[in-house]
């Protein structure tokens, strides 16, 4: 995988507001993709590792879907808090024991 | 799961000056990755250093201006040399948890230069 594109650079919501978040990657040779939220100060916190096509993962408020097919993954949270600000990476590999080549994240922005 | 700890968290720098950020790892791992994140651009990973070899780097990155020390399975060193403001950036180093991308990556919590 060599080009991770996310969208969109930048959200700014309501708390309670749900919303999402689509991350883009070349369907070939694709072997796992990775969610990470990044807050400042703080190391990346892993969220989700997804690998077969029509993945669904949860993590409380938090769910991601994959389509290896088309090159998408999504990222959803359901009625945001002001602590879900942060900034949200998605990261591809093409094979096992490589780096992970980020997008350039979302941030979102969280307002009570 | 392993815990990085990266320092230091944050630093101001002359230009034409040297900084080494440094990671410890609190088990022993086989490879760590340094990345590094520019204003408004994507983690960028900057080369893999491996115990007991020279660092393979990334297209762009070279070992004289990013030098990368690896002593042991624990612990790296990166060193940012003959800083410019173009150097300025989020620096980070990474460890993958198992073998094989499935098992994740821990990061430290990043270095924050800032050259003047």
């Amino acid at each position: 995988i060599l080009n991770v594109e996310q969208s969109p650079q930048s959200l700014h919501v309501q708390e309670g507001d749900s919303t999402n978040f689509t991350c883009s990657f070349p369907s070939s040779n694709f072997y796992a993709l990775h969610w990470y939220r990044w807050e400042t100060a703080k190391s990346p916190e892993a969220l989700f590792v997804m690998t077969l096509n029509g993945d669904e993962k949860k993590k409380g408020r938090i769910s991601a879907t994959l389509n290896t097919k088309e090159g998408y993954s999504y990222l959803y949270i359901k009625g945001s808090q002001p602590e879900d600000s942060a900034t949200y990476l998605c990261a591809g590999a093409n094979q096992a024991g490589t780096a992970l080549i980020f997008g350039k994240g979302t941030t979102l922005s969280v307002s009570s | 799961s392993a815990v990085i700890s990266q320092k230091p968290s944050r630093d101001i720098c002359q230009r034409g000056t040297s900084l080494t950020i440094q990671c410890q790892v609190d088990s022993q791992v086989t490879m760590m990755f340094w990345y590094r994140q520019q204003p408004g651009q994507s983690l960028t990973l900057i080369a893999t250093a491996n115990q007991g070899s020279e660092a393979t780097y990334e297209s762009g990155f070279v070992i004289d201006k990013f030098p990368i020390s690896r002593p042991n399975l624990t612990f790296s060193t990166l060193t940012v040399s003959n800083m410019s403001p173009e150097d300025s950036s989020i620096y980070l180093c990474s460890v993958e948890l198992t073998s094989g991308t499935l098992g994740g990556y821990t990061f430290g919590s990043g270095t924050r230069l800032t050259v003047v």
